[in-house]
């Protein structure tokens, strides 16, 4: 089982906005701003969305955005788009190791 | 442009070992650590463990330590992850990431590992 614990799903309609969270520890999430987001297509390497609780890298929309509050994380994509529908996944360092979360299936309805 | 390019795809017998490169190319390669990920069929991402491409300190998951080995060529510029015992459980999908401030920006291919008899 995850260390981190997402929702296992989460859904919303084209231009719509969700938000996906992701739980952890003071001795994860909680205590280092080194969480990360991260999408996955079945069948393709995961991509880098948000770095470090609420940065952007290059070339991701401005549609994604992270925050962090407590022990608890947060993906938000705003705008919502047919191509957003994809597994979601954050990831926490947490000393000397990194911690998943479970993934948590975006569906565009 | 910054890539890492991994071994191919390999078919194991329960009880082999397999090695997995990662080949960086585009950077300097001393300047960041790889991490090793697994995405077994029906599991979520699973993370393995990372090795400094400077210094070749590694820091493995609990759930890999003491059949996992990561070990790197400055030389070349390839990360190498070496798994051990392996067991059906162990198929999976293995990626190498390029580590950067704990956060994993270039991800290689994948290499599918599958273990069976």
């Amino acid at each position: 089982q995850s260390v981190l614990t997402q929702p296992p799903s989460a859904s919303g309609s084209p231009g719509q906005s969700v938000t996906i969270s992701c739980t952890g520890t003071s001795s994860d999430v909680g205590g280092y701003n080194y969480v990360s987001w991260y999408q996955h297509y079945p069948g393709k390497a995961p991509k880098l969305m948000i770095s470090e609780v609420s940065k952007r890298p290059s070339g991701v929309p401005d549609r994604f955005s992270g925050s962090k509050s407590g022990n608890t994380a947060s993906l938000t994509v705003s705008g919502l788009q047919a191509e957003d529908e994809a597994d979601y996944y954050c990831i926490s360092y947490a000393g000397s190791n990194k911690v998943f979360g479970g993934g948590t299936k975006l569906t565009v309805l | 442009q910054v890539q890492l390019v991994q071994s191919g795809a390999e078919v194991k017998k329960p009880g082999a070992s397999v090695q997995v490169s990662c080949k960086a190319s585009g950077y300097k390669f001393t300047s960041n650590g790889i991490s090793w990920v697994r995405k077994a069929p029906g599991q979520g991402l699973q993370w393995m463990g990372w090795i400094s491409a400077y210094s070749g300190s590694t820091n493995y998951s609990q759930t890999f330590q003491g059949r996992v080995t990561m070990t790197k060529d400055t030389s070349t510029s390839t990360a190498y992850m070496e798994l051990r015992s392996l067991r059906s459980d162990d198929t999976a999908v293995y990626y190498c990431a390029r580590d950067q401030r704990h956060a994993l920006d270039i991800w290689g291919q994948g290499t599918k590992v599958i273990v069976s008899s």
